[in-house]
């Protein structure tokens, strides 16, 4: 059964624009999180992660993510985005010391 | 700088042959990662090794093994090679707590089978 689910397989966003990534996950009471970020040619680097604590957690290159239990949610924001956030994004969750994947959801930037 | 290096980034092989992806890390991390990547379905975990010689298989282990000899380098076999293993294989690696620990990934080795 899919433990993470991203419901977006692409997404279109103008330059300058907001853009939220959505992740649902159906594992765990305390789930530990992550986003990740695959540019083009390249591995996947951490954008952010919770475990507990400020549902509201920071990461790099300006993303933003909300931890909501009651939706068993986590999705991802980022107030304005630029072409170079164009890629392919994860969420994942923690099973049994293991990162589960999502199936990614692709960000086309347009000018 | 993590770094985790995969010796090959692009490969064309034959069904029946026999396939080896290596995988480097420089950091001394003590877990070392197998994915395979798909179009739609994201990353699916193939073996994982937390230790030196040390094995477990992830979601999606037929038709594959792993090496571990070494601390820093952790190798996927293709005994057989099969037209269903075209695909995107991902290293990675992590230290300490696999529930929390950042995972570090090579840029991938792109495997067609014909």
């Amino acid at each position: 059964a899919q433990s993470v689910t991203q419901p977006d397989i692409h997404i279109t966003v103008s330059e300058g624009a907001s853009l939220e990534l959505r992740c649902n996950y159906s594992y765990g009471a305390t789930p530990y999180l992550f986003w990740y970020v695959q540019s083009p040619g390249q591995g996947l680097q951490l954008l952010l992660k919770y475990f507990s604590g400020d549902t509201l957690v920071q990461g790099i290159k300006g993303f933003e993510a909300e931890f909501k239990r009651s939706q068993s949610s986590f999705n991802l924001r980022k107030p304005s985005v630029h072409w170079s956030d164009a890629a392919e994004y994860f969420c994942a969750v923690v099973i049994d010391y293991k990162l589960s994947f999502g199936a990614g959801t692709t960000v086309t930037v347009r000018a | 700088d993590v770094k985790v290096t995969q010796s090959s980034r692009y490969l064309v092989k034959r069904t029946g042959e026999k396939v080896f992806l290596e995988c480097v890390q420089d950091m001394d991390h003590e877990n070392m990662f197998w994915y395979r990547q798909d179009p739609g379905l994201g990353l699916r975990l193939i073996y994982f090794s937390y230790d030196v010689k040390m094995k477990e298989k992830g979601d999606i282990p037929e038709g594959y093994s792993v090496s571990r000899e070494k601390k820093e380098r952790f190798s996927l076999i293709l005994e057989s090679a099969s037209t269903n293993q075209t695909s995107m294989y991902l290293c990675a690696s992590t230290h300490g707590d696999t529930r929390t620990g950042e995972l570090f990934f090579g840029e991938g080795s792109r495997l067609t089978v014909l």
